[in-house]
């Protein structure tokens, strides 16, 4: 499987601040995803992110709040917008392969973000 | 919709022991896959088995097996002779036909005793 790296794997965020995450995959992929784990939670899809087009945003998400870019088949940034307490979370990044025809998606180390 | 439920919050065992972890599901779906990932506490999501819906033989990867009741929807996982390591969140979830969203469960904690 692809390896997956994030940027950065920990921060603490002021309140009303932005935060741009990097994912770095080490070959070309078709489908990126960023997910959110809140503190306790399970994993929750914010969007597919879309080469060379706008993202794909799940319900209760919106691209004000969660711009994401996709220049090319390997990286992909999510910032986090206007940050609240609420935002605190785990963001993590995956990659698929063989989707939707396969099989299985893969993740990277994850962002753990913490406002205060 | 589907959904994918973890009944057991919390789940200790034995060294060198077996534990079995459970999942269930629903879906109106007969081809879809199930998948149990692990996340130790460095947070990063591993894959640790997969199942094919119309596959009839559990998968197995090494100490790691499932028990696939299609007709009931459930999926759990048995993890065999117990390991220190093996100490994580688990989740179960879920992805339907022709589609890339995953559907993950709220996730179970083994606790690895010594």
């Amino acid at each position: 499987s692809a390896v997956i790296s994030q940027k950065p794997s920990r921060d603490i965020c002021q309140r009303g601040t932005s935060l741009t995450i990097q994912c770095q995959v080490d070959s070309q992929v078709t489908m990126m995803f960023w997910y959110r784990q809140q503190p306790g939670q399970s994993l929750t899809l914010i969007a597919t992110a879309n080469q060379g087009s706008e993202a794909t945003y799940e319900s209760g998400f919106v691209i004000d709040k969660f711009p994401i870019s996709r220049p090319n088949l390997t990286f992909s940034t999510l910032t986090v917008s206007n940050m609240s307490p609420e935002d605190s979370s785990i963001y993590l990044c995956s990659v698929g392969e063989g989707i939707p025809s396969g099989n299985t998606i893969y993740f990277g180390e994850g962002s753990w973000l913490t406002v205060v | 919709a589907q959904t994918v439920t973890q009944s057991q919050p919390e789940m200790s065992v034995q060294e060198a022991e077996t534990v079995t972890l459970s999942c269930t599901y629903d879906t109106s779906e007969s081809d879809y896959y199930l998948f149990w990932y692990k996340q130790p506490p460095s947070r990063q999501m591993i894959l640790v088995i997969r199942q094919e819906a119309y596959k009839q033989q559990n998968a197995t990867e090494n100490r790691f097996s499932v028990n696939f009741q299609k007709a009931a929807k459930s999926f759990s996982l048995k993890i065999s002779d117990s390991q220190l390591g093996d100490a994580a969140m688990y989740f179960c979830a879920y992805r339907g036909p022709g589609t890339y969203k995953y559907i993950f469960g709220t996730g179970t904690r083994l606790k690895v005793l010594a």
